[in-house]
């Protein structure tokens, strides 16, 4: 049973330029969070979606950030017009249900240029 | 703010118990313990978690103070690839996870 999928595991892109983070939850899980760690500080949590469905998005910036879990694929974070504070390492983690523990990827670091 | 406090740093020799310390002096009693562990920058791991009761599991061991103010995480027999960040988080039965991650304790083991 694959873990967590993150891909790309590292991305790079020009200030201005748009990120797309791919997450692909284990199989048979229905509920994915994404969480932002910033260079020499800690996890901070995002966004919970639910298959089409955000659940929670108080974690996110209010501008350029955006989230999809779509009923077929993967979920995406995507990061318009990037700055250099959006450096950072993005953690995707899926759970079967609500409440159950959550398993983490390994992570996409994005660095902007 | 995270609502547990852990120390920033510890060592351990290599094959000997680890024993790291989770102070959560204002948990609610529908909050559960949860611990998780980063390995240079890798994604967290799920260790264990518990609610009253000491539970143990085939990574670690958790053991929680009757008040349950305060917890340890034992590994009995830490390896240098044990030495990770160890997270202590509270986490509200039924809740979901929406994990407030502390600064936690960076484990070091040596040989």
């Amino acid at each position: 049973n694959a873990g967590v999928m993150q891909n790309p595991r590292h991305l790079v892109r020009r200030r201005g330029q748009e990120a797309r983070l791919r997450c692909s939850p284990m199989k048979g899980h229905s509920h994915v969070y994404w969480y932002r760690q910033l260079p020499e500080e800690g996890l901070k949590f995002m966004v919970y979606l639910q298959k089409e469905n955000i659940i929670d998005e108080s974690g996110m910036p209010k501008e350029r950030f955006s989230a999809e879990f779509p009923k077929e694929g993967p979920s995406i974070l995507r990061i318009q017009q990037v700055v250099r504070g959006d450096s950072a390492a993005y953690f995707c983690a899926s759970s079967p249900s609500r409440s159950t523990e959550a398993f983490f990827g390994q992570g996409t670091r994005l660095t902007v240029v | 703010d995270a609502k547990t406090t852990q120390p920033p740093s510890m060592d351990c020799a290599e094959g000997r118990a680890a024993n790291l310390p989770c102070n959560h002096s204002t948990i609610s009693g529908n909050e559960y313990v949860y611990w998780y562990r980063q390995i240079h920058s890798q994604g967290p791991q799920y260790i264990i978690h518990g609610l009253k009761n000491n539970e143990t599991n085939e990574m670690a061991s958790l053991i929680i103070t009757e008040d349950r103010k305060s917890s340890t995480l034992i590994l009995p027999h830490a390896t240098l690839r044990d030495t990770a960040v160890y997270y202590c988080i509270v986490r509200v039965i039924g809740g979901y996870n929406k994990l407030i991650f502390g600064a936690g304790t960076r484990l070091a083991v040596h040989p």
